[in-house]
């Protein structure tokens, strides 16, 4: 399966924790997106990348988030100490620029729980 | 504020009934439309899209939906649904490179 690949699967972690996660896209795309799901919710989106470079970062991103991709490859999201509302799913996409006519391809995503 | 709206968080229907799921996003100017659906244990997989042409677009495992620019509506129907069709659905809207999902619909089918 050459699809876009999450690790780990699921992270259960303490309040005040640091942790990261992994994406790997389809190898052929360049564009690659982070979102967040909560219970009830649709995916909310956190931040994109062309190739390495960081395009674009939602409010729901705070100083606590960093993004990273810098190979322009697999693309890494690091929560510095979490809290209880952080956990949620997180999903990684990607697809061909340009995104607009471009359907996102998802993961399996990371399920973060903060106990 | 711009946002895309599922009409119904959780429908239950049997076997052979027919579908619609309703969908309103508030965005103007040109949009890329979506539904993606999620089965259970499953990504989010792409049923279909509407991107220009065709008002009616066809999808997978006979799905289609039907955009109405006038009522910024792009609902999902499926003439005769079937127990593997239990899964949640997403509207969703690519906007400045980045999609705007609605919050879901879980579609339960009795056997």
């Amino acid at each position: 399966d050459t699809g876009v690949s999450q690790n780990p699967r699921h992270k259960i972690t303490k309040r005040g924790q640091n942790v990261t996660f992994r994406c790997d896209p389809i190898s052929e795309h360049n564009r690659l997106y982070w979102y967040r799901q909560t219970l009830g919710q649709g995916p909310e989106f956190l931040t994109y990348f062309q190739n390495e470079a960081q395009l674009e970062k939602s409010r729901l991103l705070s100083d606590r988030f960093s993004a990273e991709r810098p190979k322009g490859s697999f693309s890494t999201l690091e929560i510095q100490r979490t809290e209880q509302g952080d956990s949620a799913m997180y999903l990684c996409a990607s697809s061909l620029a340009p995104g607009r006519n471009q359907p996102q391809h998802f993961g399996d995503g990371t399920r973060l729980s903060i106990l | 504020a711009q946002s895309v709206s599922q009409h119904n968080h959780h429908v239950i229907l049997s076997e052979a009934a027919s579908l619609e799921l309703g969908c309103n996003y508030s965005y103007g100017g040109t949009v890329n439309l979506f539904w993606y659906v999620q089965y259970p244990g499953q990504h989010l997989q792409l049923l279909l899209k509407y991107f220009s042409g065709d008002p009616l677009v066809k999808g997978i495992k006979g799905f289609e939906a039907e955009f109405i620019k006038s009522k910024f509506s792009f609902n999902l129907r499926k003439p005769s649904v079937q127990w593997s069709d239990t899964a949640e659905y997403f509207c969703a809207v690519n906007r400045d490179d980045k999609i705007i999902f609605g919050k879901g619909t879980r579609l339960h089918i009795l056997p």
